[in-house]
């Protein structure tokens, strides 16, 4: 069965430093999102990606953070100054139409 | 203010049991639910999802019901298997934004 997948599975950055977290969307998506998980808590929404633009994004979703379709099969989301809060699991997931969203098994981002 | 971990709520259930797991959704417009499985150090797996004009929708083992009249969701499991312990998402999306809003969470574990 075709998935999402992500590297990598854990990531340590320095405190200021930014991050590139990578993303294969399945290969028939047109629609692709990133959400994150502060450990213990819910997941949240961060932006979806529809026709090489965001459609919709978060208050999470502020300068910092930017995404990008570099080409046909990765889709990434940088974090240009990592804060500690920024430390979670970050999900990418896509869908061939409106819904169903399927998820990949998430990067650890660790900021120290 | 200072983030806190969410207490999940669990659901202890006999292997072979049928298992209910239940959420309140916020959004009187939300017009399409999904519901979620998380194993430990994995992303939200899709398990089925349905849309409003529906009250009911059935799949393999699941069952996933919508009451609109008081914003309740629920997800039955028939003949609970050790392999369904996991964290149960639900979430909707509002206003078909595709942005996915997630309940809290309830841990499912299974009493052999």
């Amino acid at each position: 069965e075709p998935e999402v997948t992500q590297t990598p599975s854990h990531q340590v950055t320095q405190m200021g430093q930014e991050v590139i977290l990578r993303c294969v969307p399945i290969s028939n998506h047109l629609y692709f999102y990133w959400y994150r998980q502060i450990l213990g808590q819910k997941v949240e929404f961060l932006v979806s990606f529809y026709n090489n633009e965001i459609s919709e994004k978060s208050e999470i979703f502020d300068d910092q953070f930017s995404v990008e379709r570099p080409d046909g099969s990765n889709f990434t989301l940088k974090i240009r100054s990592t804060k500690l809060e920024d430390s979670a699991m970050y999900f990418c997931a896509s869908s061939e139409g409106w819904q169903p969203q399927h998820f990949g098994d998430g990067t650890r981002l660790s900021i120290l | 203010g200072e983030s806190v971990g969410l207490h999940l709520p669990t659901l202890s259930v006999q292997e072979g049991d049928n298992s209910i797991i239940n959420c309140a959704y916020s959004n009187s417009a939300s017009d399409y639910f999904i519901w979620y499985k998380q194993e430990s150090g994995k992303g939200p797996q899709f398990i089925i999802d349905i849309r409003s004009n529906m009250d009911k929708r059935q799949g393999q083992r699941v069952t996933v019901l919508l009451n609109k009249t008081v914003k309740h969701l629920s997800l039955q499991i028939a003949a609970t298997q050790p392999g369904d312990s996991a964290v149960y998402f639900c979430a909707e999306d509002y206003q078909g934004a595709q942005k996915l809003v997630f309940g809290q969470g309830t841990r499912l574990t299974i009493n052999p």
